[in-house]
C-alpha cells in the first residue's frame, strides 16, 4: 500500500499566522488518466471529516479561500494563509490514486 | 442537498456480526462509487471498502477493500432503495470504531455523521 506520511504531527499557530501541513507519499500519485487524486480532509472536534481540496489544488465550494493546496508527484502541501478560530482540528491528506486507499496521520492545528 | 445517514452500529461481541446501513439523498445514487471509512477511538482515518456504481467504469472492479477487512466484511448496495451496506462478520476488537459512508472513492466528497461499532465481550 501507498504510506503518506504528514508532518507535523501537531501544530500550534497564532491566530492570523499562516500555518503549512505537508504530506509525503511513497509512490507517484499520478494516475493513468493524468490526474493527480490527493484531497485534504479537515476534522473539526466531535464532526464527521470534510474535504476541502481535492485533485491537489481544487478548493471545494464553501472553503474559505485561505486554504491552498500545492504540489505534485509525492510531495504536497496545505496552506492556511491566515489562521482562525474556526480552523481548529485534525487536517488528513489522502490518496485516490492507487487501491487500497490510504490516508496520511492526521495533523492537529491548534490555537497558541 | 446530499445527505448519507448511517444506521445499524451498536455493541457486538467477538465474532459476531454486523450490517451497516447508509441511505443516501439529494443526488443520483446508483451513478456513484461508494465508500465505508473507519475511525478507531482516537485514532486516524482508515479507509475499509468501495463499490461501484451501476454503470460501468474503465477503472473500478465491482468492488475493493482494505487487506484488514477482506474476507470478513463484504460491501453490497441497492440502487432502487438508495441504499449502501456493510455487512461486518468475525468481528474483532481492533474493528471497534466510529463508520462513515461517503460518496466517491479517488475523490470522498461527502461524508455521513457516522455509525458506532463497538465489538466487546
Amino acid at each position: 500500500d501507498v504510506v503518506m506520511t504528514q508532518s507535523p504531527l501537531s501544530l500550534p499557530v497564532t491566530l492570523g499566522q499562516p500555518a503549512s501541513i505537508s504530506c509525503r507519499s511513497s509512490q507517484s500519485l499520478v494516475y493513468s488518466d493524468g490526474n493527480t487524486y490527493l484531497n485534504w480532509f479537515q476534522q473539526r472536534p466531535g464532526q464527521s471529516p470534510r474535504r476541502l481540496i481535492y485533485k491537489v489544488s481544487n478548493r471545494d465550494s464553501g472553503v474559505p479561500d485561505r486554504f491552498s493546496g500545492s504540489g505534485s508527484g509525492t510531495d504536497f502541501t496545505l496552506k492556511i494563509s491566515r489562521v482562525e478560530a474556526e480552523d481548529v482540528g485534525v487536517y488528513y491528506c489522502m490518496q485516490g490514486t492507487h487501491w487500497s486507499l490510504t490516508f496520511g496521520g492526521g495533523t492537529k492545528v491548534e490555537i497558541k | 442537498e446530499v445527505q448519507l445517514l448511517e444506521s445499524g452500529g451498536g455493541l457486538v461481541q467477538p465474532g459476531g456480526s454486523l450490517r451497516l446501513s447508509c441511505a443516501a439523498s439529494g443526488f443520483t445514487f446508483s451513478s456513484y462509487v461508494m465508500s465505508w471509512v473507519r475511525q478507531a477511538p482516537g485514532e486516524g482515518l482508515e479507509w475499509v471498502s468501495a463499490i461501484r456504481g451501476s454503470g460501468g467504469s474503465t477503472y473500478y472492479a465491482d468492488s475493493y477493500y482494505a487487506d484488514s477487512v477482506k474476507g470478513r466484511f463484504t460491501i453490497s448496495r441497492d440502487n432502487s432503495k438508495n441504499t449502501l451496506y456493510l455487512q461486518m462478520n468475525s468481528l474483532r476488537a481492533e474493528d471497534t470504531a466510529v463508520y462513515y459512508c461517503a460518496r466517491g472513492a479517488r475523490e470522498l466528497h461527502y461524508w455521513g455523521q457516522g455509525a458506532l461499532v463497538t465489538v466487546s465481550s
